[in-house]
């Protein structure tokens, strides 16, 4: 498996509180990424980064921030947390490779509860 | 912008049924396509990938999958299901900018 830790791995949170979801990597790949599951929904891509300090908004981005200081490190922030944010959310990397083409790989995920 | 339609969002099937999965994206560019599992509790991983050259690509576990670049399509099959392919399937389009966009999952139950 890729070198990708999210932390925590669960939360339950207030409404109204914010929270950091951490993503890490010992991959040095690239582009990271911040998904949500929601059943029916499949996987929603909420922000992506293509380098440090280099974001860019996904599908579903409203109420969430990210930030990139380091290239092994990529920060959700829910700056004040509803219910419908409860979630499964998964962190993924990818690189390019020798043939410009590259696959994600995918972090174990974070149930976060809001309620 | 680009998306992905997966059109059967639950399949049953027997043990030994055969199996395809539909997947059709928009897009009119050059596209890297995916299919991903994800077992019950675990995370996504790659079940095989399009990046180029022949459109029927083999992966693991004896799926293969077909690039149908007309019909915007790149449909999964395994002739020969087992219990242990019960999971949820997704397909995934990347238009080359790295912006992984993924269709909505099937479920996939395997009867023994």
């Amino acid at each position: 498996d890729a070198g990708i830790t999210q932390s925590p791995r669960h939360k339950v949170t207030e409404t109204g509180t914010p929270v950091t979801l951490r993503c890490h990597q010992t991959e040095n790949h690239r582009y990271m990424y911040w998904y949500r599951q929601d059943p029916g929904h499949g996987l929603r891509l909420i922000h992506y980064s293509y380098g440090v300090k280099d974001t860019d908004k996904g599908e579903v981005s409203d109420g969430y921030s990210v930030s990139r200081s380091k290239t092994e490190d990529f920060l959700l922030t829910l700056e004040s947390a509803t219910s419908s944010q409860t979630s499964v959310y998964f962190c993924a990397i990818s690189d390019l490779g020798p043939t410009m083409n590259t696959e994600a790989f995918f972090g174990q995920g974070t149930r976060l509860t809001v309620v | 912008a680009q998306s992905v339609s997966q059109h059967n969002h639950h399949v049953i099937l027997s043990e030994a049924a055969s199996l395809e999965l539909g997947c059709n994206y928009s897009y009119g560019g050059t596209v890297n396509l995916f299919w991903y599992v994800q077992y019950p509790g675990q995370h996504l991983q790659l079940l095989l990938k399009y990046f180029s050259g022949d459109p029927l690509v083999k992966g693991i576990k004896g799926f293969e999958a077909e690039f149908i670049k007309s019909k915007f399509s790149f449909n999964l099959r395994k002739p020969s299901v087992q219990w242990s392919d019960t999971a949820e399937y997704f397909c995934a389009v990347n238009t080359g900018f790295q912006k992984l966009v993924f269709g909505t999952g099937t479920r996939l139950l395997v009867s023994p």
